[in-house]
């Protein structure tokens, strides 16, 4: 089954203790991105990446690194977590082509840093 | 960026079609339009997307105005599992690749017995 996986599914931590979300995909895509979703705001991107090696920051990136060293796996990593990073985070993957493509999502990651 | 409009709300019987508006009267000409929709904080899931033309599949019909400053999802028989957060988005089409969707707070679609 084509999907996006995501894990954990939820997490509580503590502020300054490194943790890393991964998100991988069986779909072969080159593309990946990071969102998170916050009451009133909508999805805002953290980071993408175009394909392996390739990674660049998205709108909200403070406090985010990614790495993308296999095409599959694209984990999103919080070296010092603070608060104001409780989300709810979703990774997400397309197909790469010069026209419009659609972008499938992961079940979600509920973060809470205390 | 095109930026939408959608109403923040709406209601839906079971069993009729369910249609939801969009405004989005900066789409450059070169800008297409998606509909996502996400239940319960689950992860989005693609509808459908369409640059000029009316396209239907098997969960939707998007109907986009001949101006394209405005389009409308239908959902022609909603269900009790239509029932979501529907989100209008107009592709991001800068000069690099990346293919980031910017977010509106969407239409939250009630479907009711």
């Amino acid at each position: 089954e084509a999907q996006v996986t995501q894990n954990p599914r939820y997490l509580i931590t503590v502020t300054g203790k490194k943790l890393t979300v991964t998100c991988s995909q069986n779909m072969n895509h080159e593309y990946m991105s990071w969102y998170r979703q916050d009451p009133g705001l909508g999805l805002r991107q953290i980071y993408y990446s175009m394909n392996v090696e390739v990674t660049d920051k998205g709108d909200v990136p403070e406090g985010y690194k990614v790495s993308r060293k296999e095409k599959r796996n694209f984990p999103l990593i919080l070296e010092s977590p603070s608060p104001n990073q409780t989300s709810l985070y979703f990774c997400a993957s397309s197909f790469s082509s010069r026209g419009q493509d659609t972008q499938y999502f992961g079940p979600g990651t509920r973060l809470t840093v205390l | 960026d095109a930026k939408t409009t959608q109403p923040p709300s709406m209601d839906c019987a079971e069993g009729r079609a369910a249609n939801l508006p969009c405004n989005h009267s900066t789409i450059s000409g070169n800008e297409y339009v998606y509909w996502y929709r996400q239940i319960h904080s689950q992860g989005p899931q693609y509808i459908i997307h369409g640059l000029k033309n009316n396209e239907t599949n098997e969960m939707a019909s998007l109907i986009i105005t001949e101006d394209r400053k405005s389009s409308t999802l239908i959902l022609p028989h909603a269900t009790l599992r239509d029932t979501a957060v529907y989100y209008c988005i107009v592709s991001h089409n800068n000069a690099g690749n990346n293919r980031k969707l910017i977010w509106g707070l969407g239409t939250s679609l009630a479907v009711n017995p």
